[in-house]
């Protein structure tokens, strides 16, 4: 079956950088996504990786090895508003985004 | 990016009657909409994916008969809930993309059954 894995819940320190890592085994690759999900709000696309290596936007950067099925989101300078869950997606053989769980991001000053 | 519009956002209706969300693509043609539930503290739950022209691919377990979806236009899609109860109250998504590209997503509808 297709499973993606990331951790259900982290918490960081404002400032400071987290890594959140995702897990997939799916049937066919065709990208990866990041979203990020504020509560009681739609997702918004965050990085898209399709390749191999590291994407970075800003504060967010995304990692890929399509090898071990693994991404990371990194975020750094955390901000308060960075507190949401953010949703790792595999767009399958299909062109079918496959969900994460999510993993909700806790930011302490 | 590109913009999906979904309507309304919030709504409350009684228990028995149906409710219609729409989802528009506003500056793009989207061959494919997908319809997602969202449940408190949990993840996007696929329902349905429309494709403009012909009948909605249902997701196992969702009833193709409560939740109507209709793919009239490149840029429309609606999700009829039929007949509803409590137990649909939800978070509903819909999202609009080609084959390739990031899902851009509606606003998302709040739907409260009382």
């Amino acid at each position: 079956g297709q499973n993606i894995d990331q951790p259900t819940e982290m918490t960081a320190t404002e400032g400071a950088i987290v890594q959140i890592n995702c897990t997939y085994q799916t049937s066919g690759f065709n990208g990866l996504f990041w979203y990020q999900q504020h509560a009681g709000e739609a997702p918004t696309f965050l990085s898209y990786n399709v390749l191999d290596g590291l994407e970075e936007k800003g504060r967010f950067s995304s990692f890929l090895s399509r090898s071990k099925g693994y991404s990371y989101l990194l975020l750094k300078e955390l901000q308060m508003k960075d507190s949401a869950s953010y949703l790792c997606a595999v767009s399958d053989s299909n062109y079918q985004l496959i969900w994460g769980a999510g993993t909700k991001l806790i930011i302490k000053p | 990016g590109a913009v999906v519009s979904q309507h309304p956002s919030r709504v409350i209706c009684k228990s028995g009657t149906s409710v219609k969300i729409e989802c528009r693509s506003l500056d793009f043609q989207a061959t494919t909409m997908f319809w997602y539930r969202q449940f408190p503290k949990q993840s996007l739950m696929l329902m349905a994916t429309s494709n403009e022209g012909s009948k909605a691919t249902y997701e196992q377990g969702v009833e193709k008969d409560k939740f109507l979806i209709n793919h009239a236009s490149l840029t429309l899609s609606t999700l009829t809930v039929t007949s509803a109860h409590p137990e649909d109250s939800s978070f509903y998504i819909c999202s609009a993309r080609t084959t390739d590209t990031e899902a851009f997503f509606g606003q998302g509808t709040r739907l409260t059954v009382v």
